[in-house]
């Protein structure tokens, strides 16, 4: 069974670059499956921030997608989120997911909360 | 975009009682590629239903989903306690989107 465990800094301040990693476990990075990053800002819904393979092919929210960047560390089992540039508005739980090809995210991490503050 | 459209924001029901959620999209949902997440307060989403209609690995059969093109149901035939959560839409249809309805509470009347 897929586990996922996000970790990094719980606040980070203002224009300044959120960076967190997922560390998977119980699997191969380089199965075939997509490796996700999904935030929720408290008391609000989900947001899919982009999308992993283990090739490095990515895809990325439009919304965010000028500043994210995510990547994979096959050596590691573990793939990365950097989001650049940030405000107050991207305080959120950040959730790493795993889905397969047209499949919807059956394994998630606990999540982490990040906060953005001076 | 396909934006997912859900209703009621909050419906509140008794145990054992049957619930009724809907989702809708602005536009068709490709092959049904929609899915529905259980949320509790502090854990991450548990995948419910795949496809629309089929049930995830270990989900009870009092769960289940219907629909295609630009209107899914989710129901739950007799409410459990620890079914209380907030539920979620989501369509995985349209790459490279995967957005989110903006979830219906279910809270215990």
């Amino acid at each position: 069974q897929v586990q996922l465990q996000e970790s990094g800094p719980g606040l980070v301040k203002p224009s300044g670059t959120l960076s967190l990693t997922c560390a998977v476990s119980g699997g191969s990075i380089s199965s075939s499956n997509w490796w996700s990053w999904v935030r929720q800002p408290p008391g609000k819904g989900l947001e899919w921030i982009g999308e992993i393979y283990h090739s490095g092919s990515t895809n990325y929210n439009p919304s965010l997608k000028s500043r994210v960047t995510i990547s994979v560390d096959k050596s590691k089992n573990q793939f990365s989120l950097k989001l650049s540039s940030v405000t107050a508005a991207d305080t959120a739980v950040y959730y790493c997911a795993k889905r397969s090809t047209w499949s919807p995210f059956d394994y998630w991490g606990q999540g982490t909360l990040v906060t953005v503050s001076s | 975009e396909i934006v997912l459209t859900q209703s009621p924001g909050t419906l509140s029901l008794s145990p054992g009682e049957r619930a009724t959620l809907s989702c809708r999209a602005s536009q068709s949902v490709s092959s049904s590629y929609l899915a529905w997440y259980q949320q509790k307060p502090g854990q991450a989403p548990r995948l419910l239903i795949y496809g629309a209609s089929s049930r995830a690995t270990g989900i009870p059969d009092r769960f289940s989903g219907s629909g295609s093109g630009t209107d899914f149901t989710l129901t739950i035939s007799r409410l459990e306690p620890e079914d209380f959560a907030v539920y979620y839409c989501q369509q995985y249809g349209s790459s490279p989107e995967y957005t989110f309805g903006q979830g219906t509470k279910l809270e215990i009347k």
